[in-house]
């Protein structure tokens, strides 16, 4: 039962552009949402994260938006650097009954090519 | 500020051997995770220690999978057992408190392979 979907297995994206990736979620409880950006044989790390209560939240190149209305959220990276390629795991959590427990996406493989 | 330590980065055993890993969270941190990952998929919450107090172990195969943490501070995660499907990462991660109120910190994960 995936409660995180990131239907996009992979995105490929040109320097200098905007990279889009999108997260879907099915539990209307989810009221924390993370991302998370995992380079090869490394841990995840923290990106960004965005409270239900918020619809965006800015950090830098980096923006999340949520959508509760769509269970939709999505991270945009402007301007995308070679730098950027990863894997980018979405998660969320229900912090009122679950003790701040993460459920995780299957991620999405970003390039960004010079 | 060190990072979480795990150790050992790589293991291959043959199915029904046990195996162990070690976790040592960043300083100060009360809460600790294993997240198993497998390849393709996001990581998946095995068990959460607040201290040395178990907050969730519902995901954890409580028939082949042990996890312990001394004196809140490191833990262990044991497979005995072990089976084919065991075969992921390893990932060990702390927070000050709950991960939905502070972003959790993984460590760079222990391979596991299963012959």
């Amino acid at each position: 039962d995936q409660q995180v979907k990131q239907n996009s297995p992979s995105l490929s994206v040109q320097e200098g552009r905007i990279s889009i990736l999108n997260c879907d979620y099915t539990n209307s409880m989810f009221d924390y949402f993370l991302w998370y950006k995992k380079y090869p044989a490394e841990g995840p790390t923290f990106l960004i994260s965005i409270s239900s209560i918020k619809d965006k939240n800015e950090d830098g190149r980096f923006t999340v938006f949520l959508n509760k209305s769509a269970k939709h959220l999505s991270l945009h990276i402007v301007p995308s650097q070679p730098g950027d390629s990863a894997v980018y795991f979405c998660a969320a959590s229900d912090r009122g009954s679950t003790l701040g427990r993460l459920y995780f996406g299957r991620g999405t493989q970003l390039t960004v090519w010079p | 500020e060190a990072g979480v330590a795990q150790s050992p980065r790589y293991k291959i055993i043959e199915k029904r051997q046990s195996v162990a890993f070690w976790c040592n969270p960043i300083s100060g941190h009360a809460t600790l995770y294993w997240y198993q990952q497998i390849l393709g998929q996001g990581p998946k919450l095995l068990i959460q220690f607040q201290n040395n107090g178990v907050v969730d172990d519902s995901q954890l195969p409580k028939d082949r999978f042990s996890a312990e943490r001394l004196k809140g501070v490191d833990s262990t995660l044991k497979i005995q057992p072990a089976k084919l499907e065991d075969s992921a990462v390893y990932l060990c991660a702390s927070s000050l408190e709950g991960a939905g109120v502070a972003e959790a910190f993984f460590g760079q994960g222990t391979r596991l392979t299963v012959v």
